[in-house]
């Protein structure tokens, strides 16, 4: 079982926003800014969206930002756009080794 | 640009061995730690191993310790993984992804960029 557990579906209309929630299941993970954020189409690697809670890498939109209260990351997505619809992954660390969330599959209806 | 090009995947029987290869571009292969991160069909992400810049420190997840084997040719931009006594659990496309900081002495994310993959099915 994950140590970060994410909702496995959310969707949104285009225009909308939308938050995706990254939920630590021990304090250890919670007490770290190591998270981070993946985005992945079907058939295509991860792309790395958000990292340490909050930053934008170079060339991601400003549309995706993250943040972090207590024991919860989230991923928040404004201004929804069809090419959006793709899987997300929050990732953690603890133990001395990297953990992923389960997943969440965003719809863009 | 930097590039990471996985090779080596197939089929394999249970109990096989396979090495997979990771060649690395584009950036200073031996300044940075590199992570495999696996995923099986139509599951989630899973982390696998980690090596560190100089090779020095290596993790791996439980589920594949004593079994997987990381090393790095840090003179041909290449990593390795050595996976020994295959299960059909090991079913996946593994991916190997690069660390964002250089020197970064610890096995934590994030991974900036990530190969495209290569399957692995374990299978009789």
């Amino acid at each position: 079982q994950s140590a970060l557990t994410q909702p496995a579906s959310v969707s949104g209309s285009p225009g909308q926003s939308i938050s995706i929630s990254c939920t630590a299941t021990s304090s250890d993970v919670g007490g770290y800014n190591y998270v981070s954020w993946y985005q992945q189409h079907p058939g295509k690697a991860p792309k790395l969206m958000i990292y340490e809670v909050s930053n934008r890498p170079s060339g991601v939109s400003n549309r995706f930002s993250g943040s972090k209260s207590g024991n919860t990351a989230s991923l928040t997505i404004s201004g929804l756009q069809a090419e959006d619809e793709a899987d997300y992954y929050c990732s953690s660390y603890t133990s001395s080794s990297p953990v992923f969330g389960g997943g969440t599959k965003l719809t863009v209806l | 640009q930097v590039q990471l090009v996985e090779s080596g995947g197939g089929v394999v029987q249970p109990g096989g061995s396979l090495r997979l290869s990771c060649a690395a571009s584009g950036f200073t292969f031996s300044n940075y730690g590199i992570h495999w991160v696996r995923q099986a069909p139509g599951k989630g992400l899973e982390w696998v191993a980690f090596i560190r810049y100089d090779g020095n420190d290596k993790n791996y997840a439980d589920s594949v310790k004593g079994r997987f084997t990381l090393s790095r040719d840090n003179s041909k931009n290449t990593l390795y993984l050595q996976m020994s006594s295959l299960r059909t659990e090991d079913t996946a496309v593994y991916y190997c992804a690069k660390i964002l900081y250089a020197f970064y002495p610890i096995a934590a994310p994030p991974f900036d960029y990530w190969g495209q993959g290569t399957l692995v099915t374990v299978s009789s």
